[in-house]
Order: C-alpha cells, then sequence, then structure tokens
C-alpha cells in the first residue's frame, strides 16, 4: 500500500448505527487531518492531530469522535448522526505541524450516507 | 478570520490556451502556498507548493507569489480537456494548518 488509504469506501448507516471510519498514511507523516466535504460546498477542516496530539478541533458536534492511536492511523468514530451528515469523508497527512511543510496527501474518501 | 478568496468560476478555456487561476488571502503573515487539484467525486490532489515570492514552474504549471499584494496564482500552460477540475488554494499561518479556498471550476473545452 502507498499513500493515504481510507476505509470504507462507501458506507450506509441508520441514524442510530455506530460505525467508524479508518485512515491509514504509508508517508511517514506526523500530522493528520479529517475534513468533510458536502456536495457543492468547501472542505470543512474537523479535527487534526500533530505527533499524536489533537491540536485542532473546529466546533464538531460530539456524534464525531476523533482517535490517532499512533502517527501512522486515524479514525473517526461515528454515533446518532443525522441526514446531513451524508457526506466525502476526506482524510490528509502532512509532516508534523512543527516542520512548517504543510504540503497534505489526501486519501480517497468515505461517501457517508446517513438514512 | 484567516480567509482564503477563490473566484468559483466556471473559467472557461479553449484547449491549448493558458488557464490563469487566483487566489487572495487575508493573514499577512501567511507563509506557505498550495495549489490542489479535484476531479469531480474525487479527493484533491496536491499539484504545487510555492513558499518565497516569485515564480516556481513545474512542467506546464507555474505557480506565482506576490506577498505584498498577498495573492498567489497557478497558470496552466497548454491547457487540456483533462485539466478540466476544480483547483484549490491553500495558504498557511503561524499555525501551519491549512486554510482552504473554495476553489475555482476550470473548463478546457475542445
Amino acid at each position: 500500500e502507498t499513500g493515504v488509504t481510507q476505509t470504507p469506501r462507501h458506507l450506509v448507516m441508520g441514524m442510530t448505527n455506530k460505525k467508524s471510519l479508518k485512515c491509514e498514511q504509508h508517508l511517514g507523516h506526523n500530522a493528520m487531518y479529517w475534513y468533510k466535504q458536502s456536495a457543492k460546498k468547501p472542505l470543512e477542516l474537523m479535527f487534526v492531530y500533530s505527533l499524536e496530539e489533537r491540536v485542532e478541533n473546529n466546533s464538531v458536534p460530539s456524534r464525531f469522535s476523533p482517535e490517532c492511536p499512533n502517527s501512522s492511523h486515524l479514525f473517526l468514530h461515528l454515533h446518532t448522526l443525522q441526514p446531513e451528515d451524508s457526506a466525502l469523508y476526506l482524510c490528509a497527512s502532512s509532516q508534523a505541524l512543527s516542520s512548517g511543510r504543510g504540503e497534505q496527501y489526501f486519501g480517497p474518501g468515505t461517501r457517508l450516507t446517513v438514512t | 478570520q484567516k480567509e482564503v478568496e477563490q473566484n468559483s468560476g466556471p473559467l472557461s478555456v479553449p484547449e491549448g490556451a493558458i488557464a490563469s487561476l487566483n487566489c487572495t488571502y487575508s493573514d499577512r503573515g501567511s507563509q506557505s502556498f498550495f495549489w490542489y487539484r479535484q476531479y469531480s467525486g474525487k479527493s484533491p490532489e496536491l499539484i504545487m507548493f510555492i513558499y518565497s515570492n516569485g515564480d516556481k514552474e513545474d512542467g506546464r504549471f507555474t505557480a506565482q507569489l506576490n506577498k505584498a499584494s498577498q495573492y498567489v496564482s497557478l497558470l496552466i500552460r497548454d491547457s487540456q480537456p483533462s485539466d478540466s477540475a476544480t483547483y484549490l488554494c491553500a495558504v498557511t499561518g503561524g499555525s501551519y494548518i491549512p486554510t482552504f479556498g473554495r476553489g475555482t471550476s476550470l473548463i478546457v473545452h475542445p
């Protein structure tokens, strides 16, 4: 595997379900990000981890819960979602924020549909 | 509030022409500047980054940065229909967390 991978690629879940999105990066990076992209809307930054510490949480509802067990893996745990949470969820990685190298590499995304 | 502004377009250019995409930013302390290409239904792909004033060329792409005027542009020479996509500008400042613009849709017609 190379680059940034995300699983699953597509997910349909009911509002009462609990699911998790997984992201893995094989680039030796130390910062990882979750973004939400709704149809015809710009990228929305959700969470940022650098060196496994959360450094940004952009007023995201508590029904989204991130987890970064190590610098290569990032999870987004989902529970009791709403239909408006249906979107493309993108994971990205970069060098550690302190490096000043902000080039991000994105995974292919998980297309989430909440019914 | 740090802002990154892009004209949403669409910008339509004929095949073989130069496409010019522009981005302005509000944070005068911004340090790093990036251009991403995003095809419909796909994830963004990094195509250029620039840190210093002036031009940076990579193949058919040229990024131009003017910190005094707070803008960064992307030129695509010899545009091809395969260049049709949304181009996202991103800027980082002291926190090193990128702020993205809304993107400019580019259409290259044969």
